[in-house]
């Protein structure tokens, strides 16, 4: 069975701070890692991976992938309060699926 | 439309009734993903639909869930006999191509509360 586990679960930090977060997957015919964020409304999607060793950036978020070692790391530097949210890594296999980890819950106090 | 719309936004039904989720993907968006989403969980797979045909339901947990998306365009999720234990966010989502792992967008979701 597939499997994506994120941590930290939950994480507090102040404004200005950097954070990881961490993505480990077990996915049958792997084919992507894919970031979201979560708010109180619909996941919106971040990044997309499928490469080892190439970054994706967008502004103070950065994502990349490991697939030696099945994992992927999202970096937000220059944490600022609306960076709160939900953060979600989900693997797709080949068979259309998305598994999603429990997500980890990022608060950002000013 | 201009994003994935799906109704009732929330939905309170007594255990036992029978009840019918709506998904209206983006429109030309072939890959339509049905997914569920307990509290303080990431979402779960339940089904998959590439245009008309539903190509994986392996996540749908009993025989009381069943969906369809007869014209390759508006989904329903239906549950029958409704359980307590069915209360959750129900998620839906496209994608443009038929091509693995796409960029998914979800909708708003519809929250499902069993009395």
């Amino acid at each position: 069975e597939d499997k994506v586990v994120q941590s930290p679960l939950s994480l507090v930090v102040h404004e200005g701070d950097t954070v990881t977060l961490n993505c480990s997957y077990e996915v049958t015919n792997f084919r992507s890692l894919l970031w979201y964020k979560q708010e109180k409304k619909a996941p919106t999607f971040l990044f997309m991976l499928t490469s080892s060793g190439i970054e994706k950036k967008s502004g103070r978020l950065s994502s990349i992938l490991d697939k030696k070692e099945l994992f992927s790391i999202l970096n937000i530097t220059a944490t600022q309060t609306g960076d709160s949210a939900i953060y979600l890594c989900a693997g797709g296999g080949s068979n259309y699926k998305l598994t999603f980890g429990k997500g980890t819950l990022l608060t950002v106090n000013p | 439309g201009a994003g994935v719309s799906q109704s009732p936004r929330y939905k309170v039904t007594k255990r036992g009734q029978d009840v019918a989720l709506r998904c209206d993907p983006i429109s030309g968006h072939v890959s339509l993903y049905w997914y569920r989403q307990a509290l303080g969980q990431g979402p779960e797979f339940l089904t998959y639909f590439n245009y008309e045909a539903q190509q994986d339901k392996s996540g749908l947990p009993n025989d009381r869930f069943s969906a369809e998306r007869p014209e390759g365009s508006i989904s329903t999720l239906t549950i029958q006999r409704t359980e307590q234990r069915d209360s959750a966010m129900y998620r839906c989502a496209s994608s443009a191509t038929g091509q693995l792992n796409t960029e998914a967008f979800f909708g708003q979701g519809t929250r499902l509360t069993v009395v």
